[in-house]
């Protein structure tokens, strides 16, 4: 069964550096989401993505993160001038789009980030 | 305010028990999905199983059902027959609307834990 991929597993970077996150949707899915969970809390939405360009965004999603899908397979998270309080469980998830509205989101294994 | 409301932080059920886990949800839109999803400790978020707000039958996938009761906006997982393996966090989930992204919300889980 297809399955969305993220790299890498666990990421560790210095407080102020910019880090990556790397994912690959599902190949015919079409809307691809950023999620993020800090240890011990809820799943929060930081990211919606559709036709090369962001659909919707939360209040978390400031100007410190941005996304991208640089060809046809990868959609990456950035985020610059980490801080501490980012380190979290960040999840990418794809969706087939489609006239109805029951097709679940699939999401990756994540990668965990820690901002030392 | 709460979209989605699990009351439940923790659950404990005797291993081939039932269980039933609680979820509430507020919405003002007339359609809607609600999801289940697990997160084992190994940290991926795995779909259970999905209920429509126009579905008239409650969802079914192997050992999960959903009680689904709209006019009290609750969404309550049935796990039958509990495994060892079901220990986990549960997350009940809830997308809006027809259009747009579809961003789905979390509620802030519930861990079940089953006893041999």
């Amino acid at each position: 069964e297809p399955e969305v991929t993220q790299t890498p597993s666990h990421q560790v970077t210095q407080m102020g550096q910019e880090v990556i996150l790397r994912c690959v949707p599902i190949s015919n899915h079409l809307y691809f989401y950023w999620y993020r969970q800090i240890l011990g809390q809820k799943v929060e939405f930081l990211v919606s993505f559709y036709n090369n360009e962001i659909s919707e965004k939360s209040e978390i999603f400031d100007d410190q993160f941005s996304v991208e899908r640089p060809d046809g397979s990868n959609f990456t998270l950035k985020i610059r001038s980490t801080k501490l309080e980012d380190s979290a469980m960040y999840f990418c998830a794809s969706r087939h789009t489609g006239v109805f509205s029951n097709q679940p989101q699939h999401f990756g294994d994540g990668t965990r980030l820690s901002i030392l | 305010a709460q979209k989605i409301t699990q009351t439940q932080p923790g659950m404990f059920v005797q291993e081939k028990e039932a269980v039933t886990l609680d979820c509430t949800y507020d919405t003002s839109d007339q359609s809607y999905g609600l999801f289940w999803y697990k997160q084992p400790s190994s940290g991926e978020m795995i779909f259970l199983i999905y209920q429509g707000s126009y579905d008239e039958q409650n969802a079914t996938e192997g050992r999960y059902s959903l009680n689904f009761q709209k006019a009290r906006k609750s969404a309550n997982l049935v796990i039958s027959a509990s495994q060892l393996g079901d220990s986990a966090m549960y997350f009940c989930a809830m997308r809006e609307g027809q259009t747009g992204g579809f961003k789905t919300i979390f509620g802030a889980g519930t861990r079940l834990f089953v006893k041999a």
